[in-house]
């Protein structure tokens, strides 16, 4: 089936440095991609939709300058935390839906662990 | 008051029951429905989708929507330990593109 692949899975950074985060659709292309993050215990949190060719949308709350996101392909998009601080710890998760399997199913990558120190 | 809403649980059972999750939903837009089963410290994967109102079966797995009463159902027959994990329910307006609104998502422990 669809598979949406994501890396790094965990990653640890120092504060004040950036780390970028690359979500693969291996078997299908996607003009678009979400990223979401999710804190413990919590449930997804749209962050913002990512355009292929084009500028990414975010969402109310998230700051678009700290969260970089660059969709080059059609198969890769990609989540820039620029000047990374603990608070920015979490777990983030990209997905992509696939329009030419049941018209509408939506996957997601296996995740990718922050932890800022 | 959340556009979806889902118990978070948690809910227990023995292993063989039958796992009843649900949830309710306020934008009458949403046509399409999805449930999604998440493991700790793993991304969510997709179980059912559904579009519109009606029953959807997958071996194990049934899925019920009711667009009249704005409730979604799962139902897991003869559950397992494996089946122990987080449910997420996730719908959206549009076609494939739009964004997906979830619940909060209900935790599952399946005890042997």
């Amino acid at each position: 089936g669809a598979v949406v692949s994501q890396h790094p899975s965990w990653v640890i950074c120092k504060s004040g440095t950036s780390v970028k985060i690359e979500c693969r659709s291996l078997d299908f292309q996607a003009t678009t991609m979400f990223w979401y993050r999710q804190f413990p215990k919590q449930s997804l949190m749209l962050m913002a939709t990512s355009n292929e060719g084009s500028k990414a949308t975010y969402e109310q709350g998230v700051e678009k300058d700290k969260f970089l996101i660059n969709h080059a392909s059609l198969t890769l998009s990609t989540l820039t935390v620029t000047s990374a601080h603990p608070e920015d710890s979490s777990f983030y998760i990209c997905s992509a839906p696939d329009g030419t399997i049941s018209g509408n199913t939506i996957y997601f990558g296996e995740g990718s662990w922050l932890t800022v120190v | 008051q959340k556009e979806v809403e889902q118990d978070p649980g948690p809910l227990s059972v023995p292993e063989g029951a039958i796992v009843s999750l649900n949830c309710t939903y306020s934008n009458s837009a949403f046509q399409y429905f999805m449930w999604y089963r998440q493991y700790s410290r793993k991304g969510p994967e997709l179980l059912m989708y559904t579009y519109s109102s009606g029953n959807k079966e997958d071996g194990r797995f049934t899925a019920q929507v009711d667009k009249s009463s704005k409730y979604i159902s799962l139902f897991i027959r003869d559950s397992q330990p494996s089946d122990s994990a987080t449910y997420l329910c996730a719908m959206s307006a549009g076609a494939a593109g739009n964004k997906l609104t979830f619940g909060g998502g209900t935790r599952v422990l399946v005890k042997p």
